[in-house]
């Protein structure tokens, strides 16, 4: 079954102890990317990646890294959560950047403390 | 920079009954994607229509549909004989290399 899954789906943390929210997909897209979602905002993206090896910032970067060592995986980390980090998060994939259909994972509500 | 608006925060209608739901968008692009996302209380993210700009008809999925505004930037959603599983947050959302989204509206369909 073509999907994105996304571990874990509910993490509560305290301030300053790295993270990561792991994202693998299927389909052999090349298109990858992070979202967080807060309620009043939609969603923000927060960094995507066109290809292995290459990743972009979006427009709420600051706090998270990514990378893309293999077309399928493409992990957000926070090296230091803070409370301002709490939200829900989605990563999602595509074919390619303007493929038009982006699939996405089930969500991570984080929660820092 | 590019935007999406949503300016309906909230909307209620009677089940059967027809809604629409307002978006525009600003860009400078002329090739891009629009979409429609359903986000229903179990938080998945569901595809519910797309456009792209480079087609002039509207495009139509069912019970929904779109009203295509190049000109107009804008890019409102329509849906017909709305049933109880309509009521959801729904995502307007425009796409080249980066997906921007509006803030979203939440329909609740009224038994």
């Amino acid at each position: 079954e073509a999907q994105v899954t996304q571990n874990p789906r509910y993490l509560i943390t305290v301030t300053g102890k790295k993270l990561t929210v792991t994202c693998s997909q299927n389909m052999n897209h090349e298109y990858m990317s992070w979202y967080r979602q807060d309620p009043g905002l939609g969603l923000r993206q927060i960094y995507y990646s066109m290809n292995v090896e290459v990743t972009d910032k979006g427009d709420v970067p600051e706090g998270y890294k990514v990378s893309r060592k293999e077309k399928r995986n493409f992990p957000l980390i926070l090296e230091s959560p803070s409370p301002n980090q709490t939200s829900l998060y989605f990563c999602a994939s595509s074919r390619a950047a303007l493929a038009g259909k982006l699939f996405f994972g089930s969500g991570t509500q984080l929660s820092v403390l | 920079a590019q935007t999406v608006t949503q300016s309906q925060p909230e909307m209620s209608v009677q089940e059967a009954e027809t809604v629409t739901l307002s978006c525009t968008y600003d860009t400078s692009e002329s090739n891009y994607y629009l979409f429609w996302y359903k986000q229903p209380p179990s938080r998945q993210m569901i595809l519910v229509i797309r456009q792209e700009a480079y087609k002039q008809q509207n495009a139509t999925e069912n019970r929904f549909s779109v009203n295509f505004q190049k000109a107009a930037k804008s890019f409102s959603l329509k849906i017909s004989d709305s049933q109880l599983g309509d009521t959801a947050m729904y995502f307007c959302a425009f796409m080249n290399y980066q997906l921007i989204w509006g803030a979203g509206t939440k329909l609740i369909i009224k038994p």
